[in-house]
């Protein structure tokens, strides 16, 4: 079977950061995606990981671990408009984009 | 401005009833997929193609088809065999490359069907 966990509610407030957990379970693994979705809205790529590490683009930071099945979407200098669902995915395929998504994390922040 | 179009906005299906969700994207991707979105959950994929004239079934494409006749067009049919059909779906492309460019999905701004 395929799993993905991450929390369902996280809050904070202006200026703060906050890190969004994300585990794994899947048969292929190629690399693990982070999505931004606003209510009623499209999602927008974030970030990737497809080897183990930290990749920083501005405030947004993601890491992957492929031994521990895990990742984290860190978000840095909150600003009201990053409410929003944050989902993390699952890239199944070698050669074409199979995402298996999360549940989602609802953060909310706080002025 | 390249991009992908999703219509209906907003779609209204009777019991019974067909209906086809239209998403055309100008970005000269060749891989375009289907999702569906319910109330709090993520999101689940419908099929995916590739490549014009080919595609595969997703996590749950029972009830549901796809056609694949052009490069920027993947029509989405929800038939009367989908019982539960009352979703929000989102259509999707990415490029058929080789490094992090594939990885990227662009989404429309999806459909919300509503069965009366």
């Amino acid at each position: 079977g395929q799993s993905l966990e991450q929390p369902s509610e996280v809050t904070a407030v202006e200026g703060a950061i906050v890190q969004i957990n994300c585990t794994y379970q899947t048969s292929g693994f190629y690399g693990l995606s982070w999505y931004q979705q606003h209510d009623g809205g499209a999602p927008t790529f974030l970030s990737y990981n497809a080897l183990d590490g930290l990749e920083e683009t501005g405030r947004f930071s993601s890491f992957l671990s492929r031994s521990d099945s895990y990742g984290y979407l860190l978000l840095q200098e909150l600003q009201m408009k990053d409410s929003a669902s944050y989902f993390c995915a699952v890239n199944r395929g070698s050669t074409l984009g199979r995402l298996y998504f999360g549940r989602g994390t609802q953060l909310t922040v706080w002025p | 401005d390249g991009g992908i179009t999703q219509s209906p906005k907003y779609l209204f299906r009777k019991e019974g009833q067909n209906v086809t969700l239209s998403c055309e994207q100008n970005l000269n991707h060749d891989a375009m997929y289907w999702y569906r979105q319910d109330p709090g959950q993520g999101l689940r994929l419908i099929y995916y193609s590739q490549i014009v004239n080919d595609f595969q079934k997703g996590d749950i494409a029972e009830g549901y088809s796809v056609s694949r006749e052009k490069k920027e067009s993947f029509p989405l049919t929800v038939t009367s065999a989908q019982k539960n059909p009352t979703a929000f779906y989102l259509c999707a492309s990415s490029p058929r490359t080789s490094g992090r460019a594939r990885e990227t999905q662009y989404f429309g701004p999806g459909t919300r069907l509503l069965v009366l």
